[in-house]
């Protein structure tokens, strides 16, 4: 079993709301991911964590705060977003950071702010 | 710096022939490819991956890619194209033992013709 689950998997705030985007894997990875993906454009990294640490943000605006509460979860906090964050937000799971362990994605969770 | 470029936007194919979707990659080291493929609406899937041994990699669906070191190219392929290839195609590649973040081409749409 290879799956990542993203909840919700459609999401609509407005640009004062507070919301959260959520990840859960039972595969006994330890590194999570947040991807960003806009409309027929590769994923872009914002958020690695490591044995529940984080170890990568790519230098992600404030209004994105991410948390991992233990190994199988993975959240991402949203506030006060704009509209251009509107996006696809995938998570994505992998056994760990090493270079040759295959990352696997969620379905992904479609945030239009409004 | 890692790099991959995929140098179509889109590749169309009749069903049944045989398609070849392009993939050239830069790194320092030695490379992990990885080819994923993204359904409308959906997330990445993992179709297959090269690390050490055998060039030739076979995959999920029947898609096959063959690894060579001397172009620095991972092209992907399928002898006999079904409508339902029909989707968008990204190439990645992360750098032997930097455990850095995983680089993706900008996608291929490759369009499976009746």
């Amino acid at each position: 079993d290879t799956e990542v689950t993203q909840t919700p998997k459609h999401l609509v705030m407005g640009m004062t709301n507070k919301k959260s985007l959520k990840c859960e894997q039972h595969m006994g990875h330890r590194a999570m991911y947040w991807y960003k993906q806009k409309a027929k454009k590769p994923p872009e990294l914002m958020f690695v964590y490591s044995y529940e640490k984080l170890s990568i943000n790519e230098s992600v605006p404030s209004r994105f705060s991410p948390e991992c509460p233990n190994s199988s979860l993975l959240n991402l906090h949203l506030h006060a977003l704009q509209p251009e964050d509107s996006a696809l937000y995938l998570c994505a799971s992998s056994p760990d950071r090493s270079s040759g362990n295959t990352i696997y994605f969620g379905e992904g969770s479609w945030l239009t702010v409004v | 710096a890692q790099s991959v470029a995929q140098p179509e936007d889109q590749v169309n194919v009749a069903e049944g022939n045989p398609l070849t979707v392009k993939c050239t990659y830069s790194v320092s080291g030695n490379p992990y490819l990885f080819w994923y493929v993204q359904y409308p609406n959906r997330g990445l899937q993992f179709l297959l991956k090269y690390i050490t041994g055998d060039n030739l990699v076979k995959g999920s669906y029947g898609f096959e890619a063959e690894f060579n070191k001397s172009q620095t190219s991972f092209h992907l392929k399928k002898p006999s194209a079904l409508v339902s290839d029909s989707a968008l195609y990204f190439c990645a590649v992360r750098d032997e033992g930097r455990d850095d973040k995983i680089i993706f081409g900008k996608g291929t749409r490759l369009h499976i013709l009746p």
